[in-house]
């Protein structure tokens, strides 16, 4: 079945680094993928959106990958803060027509 | 700009007990609505969406219900609670065809005992 594969261990990061969260995809070619943002307690927030015929898109420290041929789209945040702990969710249509579907999420725990 | 507002913000209800969770957007016309529930520890599960008043989709089987009475109001309901029915329920908006991005309300946590 088709399925969207995000890292369920949390990331801890030192403030400054570079922080790196990866979002794998099976079978289905999405035509864009998208990444949230969520605060405990909170709903998603949007961040960015790369469609197919994009390799990389940045905005600000983000930055995000769309690796076609590998199903994989990395989420790249530079120059890390302590703001920036939250959980980050991948989220793509997993058919042509579908609705979004969201993976379970990564953690990332900033540290000063 | 657009607004999206849920309500209440928390609740505690007894198993059996019915259900109706309000969800309203400003700002924007005809925007494609969502209802979604996440578990604690869980991911993000699709439950109803709307394209239109009164046109509702259901992702997957269950006691709840939505309603969608208004272009910009959504609501969701279950005449029993279950236990299983805890979480935390959001709302979310998009604007028509081609536009992709979601945005989500505040939230409502529901609690069943």
């Amino acid at each position: 079945s088709q399925k969207i594969e995000q890292n369920s261990e949390a990331l801890n990061i030192q403030e400054g680094k570079t922080a790196t969260l990866t979002c794998n995809y099976t079978n289905y070619s999405p035509a864009y993928l998208q990444w949230y943002r969520q605060d405990p307690g909170r709903g998603p927030v949007f961040l960015l959106l790369i469609r197919e015929n994009e390799k990389e898109k940045r905005k600000e420290r983000l930055k995000v990958t769309f690796d076609t041929t590998l199903k994989q789209s990395l989420f790249h945040i530079t120059a890390s803060q302590p703001a920036d702990s939250a959980t980050y969710l991948c989220a793509l249509p997993l058919s042509g027509y579908s609705t979004l579907t969201f993976g379970k999420g990564t953690m990332l725990l900033v540290s000063p | 700009s657009q607004t999206i507002h849920q309500w209440p913000a928390t609740l505690v209800q007894p198993v059996g007990s019915p259900l109706s969770l309000e969800c309203t957007v400003e700002g924007t016309s005809n925007p494609n609505l969502y209802w979604y529930r996440q578990a604690a520890g869980r991911g993000l599960q699709l439950l109803f969406y709307s394209v239109g008043i009164g046109q509702i989709s259901s992702e997957v089987p269950q006691n709840l219900s939505a309603s969608r009475p208004q272009d910009r109001q959504f609501i969701l309901s279950s005449k029993k609670l279950l236990l299983s029915d805890s979480g935390f329920y959001l709302c979310a908006w998009e604007l028509g065809q081609g536009s992709d991005t979601q945005y989500f309300g505040p939230g409502t946590r529901l609690t069943v005992l």
